[in-house]
């Protein structure tokens, strides 16, 4: 089975100081782990993934997240926060274990919401 | 490319009605997701397809039930609607060849709907 854990309800930052929005997993194969963001009445936006390879994976609007097998987490990160940034974060993982269960799925953390002040 | 979307964006139903949701994906996608977003439940997964064929489930009730189409497009139906069915959902569509487990999905705008 897989899942995922978003331990923070919510995370609150001043403009720009950095953010980091936490998310550990569990799977029984290798994980593939994506984050998303949602706005409010939106749909998911996704700003990157780790497949394999480098564990300091960029992705999209200057978010970069870093993978960490030892402590199996995928935590989210920015250098400088924007109040446009303001959001709801979501870490998700598949197993790449090979059953059946993930395909087409993505198992969802609960979500973080991001808070950024001015 | 034009993105995912999602017909209607919303809807109202009262209690024992029926609704079907429709999604397009993302040209040259072949597998469509479906989830449903809600405030105590979060993301869950309730159906993915792919070239038509349905590979995938979760843990749903039968009242839930989708299909797809020759040219991707996708339709999810519920029947015997109950209040508890009020949420997002949410089609991602993605490239899904090879089980598709490095794929990332593409969501859509999103159906919220609300049951009275």
């Amino acid at each position: 089975a897989q899942s995922v854990a978003q331990p923070e309800d919510q995370v609150n930052v001043a403009e720009g100081n950095p953010l980091t929005v936490k998310c550990t997993y569990s799977v029984s194969g290798n994980p593939y782990l994506f984050w998303y963001v949602q706005y409010p009445n939106r749909g998911l936006q996704f700003l990157l993934k780790y497949i394999t390879g480098d564990n300091l994976v960029k992705g999209s609007y200057g978010f970069e997240a870093e993978f960490n097998k030892s402590q199996t987490s995928f935590h989210l990160k920015k250098p400088s926060a924007l109040v446009s940034d303001s959001a709801l974060y979501f870490c998700a993982v598949r197993d790449s274990g090979g059953t059946t269960d993930s395909w087409g799925k993505l198992q969802f953390g609960a979500g973080t919401q991001v808070v950024v002040t001015p | 490319k034009a993105g995912v979307t999602q017909t209607p964006r919303y809807l109202i139903k009262t209690r024992g009605q029926q609704v079907t949701l429709s999604c397009s994906p993302i040209s040259g996608h072949r597998s469509v997701s479906w989830y449903q977003q809600t405030p105590g439940q979060g993301l869950q997964f309730l159906f993915e397809y792919f070239s038509e064929t349905q590979r995938n489930k979760g843990n749903f009730p039968g009242r839930f039930s989708g299909r797809q189409f020759s040219n991707s497009r996708s339709e999810m139906n519920v029947s015997t609607l109950e209040l508890g069915d009020s949420a997002l959902y949410l089609c991602a569509s993605s490239l899904g060849g090879l089980r598709g487990v490095t794929d990332t999905q593409y969501f859509g705008p999103g159906t919220r709907l609300t049951v009275l």
